[in-house]
C-alpha cells in the first residue's frame, strides 16, 4: 500500500510556541490530504482539508487561524499549531488518498503533541 | 445521532475465536467502507477496503457491507494475540472525500 510519513513523531512544547507538522506521501503524488486530530480513547476527528494550490477547507469548529496548514507540494502537507496551549495536546494524524486506487486514505504514523 | 455508530467496548475473546465488529451508519450517500486497525499510539492501518455492497475477503478478514440496511461487519478467523487493538471502521462517500469514522471497538485477543 501506499506510504505516509509524518515528522516529527513527537513533540513537546512550552505553552505560547508554535509547532510544526509536517504530512509526506512517499510513493505517490497527492494533491488533497485531511488533517485529524484524536483525543486519548476516541475516534479520529476531521480538522480540515489540505488542498494543493489552494487554501485549506475547515471543519466547523477549528479555528483556521490557530491550525495553519500549506500544502506546499503534491507529496508535502504541513500543519502549525500556533500559540500552543495545553488544551491543543492530542494526537494528530494526517492521511492522503491514494490516487492510483479508488482514492482510499491511507494515515500516517501521527504526532503526539504535547504543551505543557 | 451521530453518522456513524460503533460499539467501544472492550471485546475480549480467547485466542483462535471468531471475531465479529460491526458499525451501523445513518447516511445513505456513503459508498466506501473501510476498517482500520489502530495499535495504541499509532496512525490507522487500513486492513479493508469495499464499494458498496457486498463482502470482501482477505486473509483471516473478511468484510461485509450491507447497504439496505446501513451495517457493515468485519469478521476475523483464527484471532490471534497481536490483532489486539481498536478496530475502527471508516465510511465515505466518493474517492478523495474525507473520511467519517466511528469511535472504534478495542479487542482484546487472550492467549
Amino acid at each position: 500500500g501506499a506510504v505516509v510519513s509524518q515528522h516529527p513523531s513527537r513533540v513537546i512544547c512550552k505553552s505560547g510556541t508554535s509547532v510544526k507538522i509536517e504530512c509526506r506521501s512517499l510513493d505517490f503524488q497527492a494533491t488533497t490530504m485531511f488533517w485529524y486530530r484524536q483525543f486519548p480513547k476516541k475516534s479520529l476527528m476531521l480538522m480540515a482539508t489540505s488542498n494543493e494550490g489552494s487554501k485549506a477547507t475547515y471543519e466547523q469548529g477549528v479555528e483556521k487561524d490557530k491550525f495553519l496548514i500549506n500544502h506546499a507540494s503534491l507529496t508535502l502537507s504541513t500543519l502549525t499549531v500556533t500559540s500552543a496551549h495545553p488544551e491543543d495536546s492530542s494526537f494528530y494524524i494526517c492521511s492522503a488518498p491514494d490516487i492510483r486506487g479508488q482514492g482510499n486514505p491511507f494515515f500516517g504514523p501521527g504526532t503526539r503533541l504535547t504543551v505543557l | 445521532q451521530k453518522e456513524v455508530e460503533q460499539d467501544p467496548g472492550p471485546l475480549s475473546v480467547p485466542e483462535g475465536a471468531i471475531v465479529s465488529l460491526n458499525c451501523t451508519y445513518s447516511n445513505s450517500a456513503f459508498q466506501y467502507f473501510m476498517w482500520y486497525r489502530q495499535y495504541s499510539r499509532k496512525g490507522p492501518e487500513l486492513l479493508m477496503y469495499t464499494y458498496s455492497s457486498g463482502n470482501k475477503e482477505d486473509g483471516r478478514f473478511t468484510a461485509q457491507v450491507d447497504k439496505s440496511s446501513k451495517y457493515i461487519s468485519l469478521f476475523i478467523r483464527d484471532s490471534q494475540p497481536s490483532d489486539s487493538a481498536t478496530y475502527l471502521c471508516a465510511m465515505m462517500a466518493g474517492g478523495y472525500q474525507k473520511v467519517t469514522f466511528g469511535t472504534g471497538t478495542k479487542l482484546q485477543v487472550i492467549p
